[in-house]
């Protein structure tokens, strides 16, 4: 899984509640994503960073929040989870520049269930 | 707006068949294209890109892929399946100077070997 690790593996939550899920990686790539996957929808992007405090908004953005502190950490916040975010979550990195040529590498997920 | 079809949910295939897993895209500009292969609880493993060159492509486990620019597809291909492939199958694509790395995935297809 290309040094990335994602914590916590499995969660369950209830609507209302705050939630952070963490993306670690560590050889200081530099460009890293979080995905959600839901059937019939494969992978959509939420956010993605290009640096420490460099973030931008994917395709499903909408609820979600992300930090990144630290070149290592990538933190996906649901500030007010819904059930619609019941999903399973992936962080991905780019392992060269971020250029459109690079392949990305993604971890291991994080299935979060909102009830 | 781009975006990548898989046209079939499921393939099933006999052991020791050739099988074949489609892919269609649409993007205005030139297309880098991916595989990806999920085995279940797991993340996203890598199998093959397209970026430029030889259209046949070869990837990780025997898999290859032809790039056809007039029919704007991608299958992913394997002379004789196992049934250790079976797995589900991402396809993804990326527009040449989208400068962010962001993929648009495929909403996946199922693979299942039959011994």
């Amino acid at each position: 899984d290309a040094g990335i690790t994602q914590s916590p593996r499995h969660k369950v939550t209830e609507t209302g509640t705050p939630v952070t899920l963490r993306c670690h990686q560590t050889e200081n790539h530099r460009y890293m994503y979080w995905y959600r996957q839901d059937p019939g929808h494969g992978l959509r992007l939420i956010h993605y960073s290009y640096g420490v405090k460099d973030t931008d908004k994917g395709e499903v953005s909408d609820g979600y929040s992300v930090s990144r502190s630290k070149t290592e950490d990538f933190l996906l916040t649901l500030e007010s989870a819904t059930s619609s975010q019941t999903s399973v979550y992936f962080c991905a990195i780019s392992l060269l520049r971020g250029a459109d040529t690079d392949t990305q590498y993604f971890g291991p997920g994080t299935r979060l269930t909102v009830l | 707006a781009q975006s990548v079809a898989q046209p079939e949910d499921q393939v099933n295939v006999a052991e020791g068949n050739p099988l074949t897993v489609k892919c269609t895209y649409s993007v205005s500009g030139n297309p880098y294209l991916f595989w990806y292969v999920q085995y279940p609880n797991r993340g996203l493993q890598f199998l093959l890109k397209y970026i430029t060159g030889d259209n046949l492509v070869k990837g990780s486990y025997g898999f290859e892929a032809e790039f056809n620019k007039s029919q704007t597809s991608f299958h992913l291909k394997k002379p004789s399946a196992l049934v250790s492939d079976s797995a589900l199958y991402f396809c993804a694509v990326r527009v040449a100077s989208s400068n962010t790395g962001k993929l648009i995935f495929g909403q996946g297809t199922t693979l299942q070997v039959k011994p």
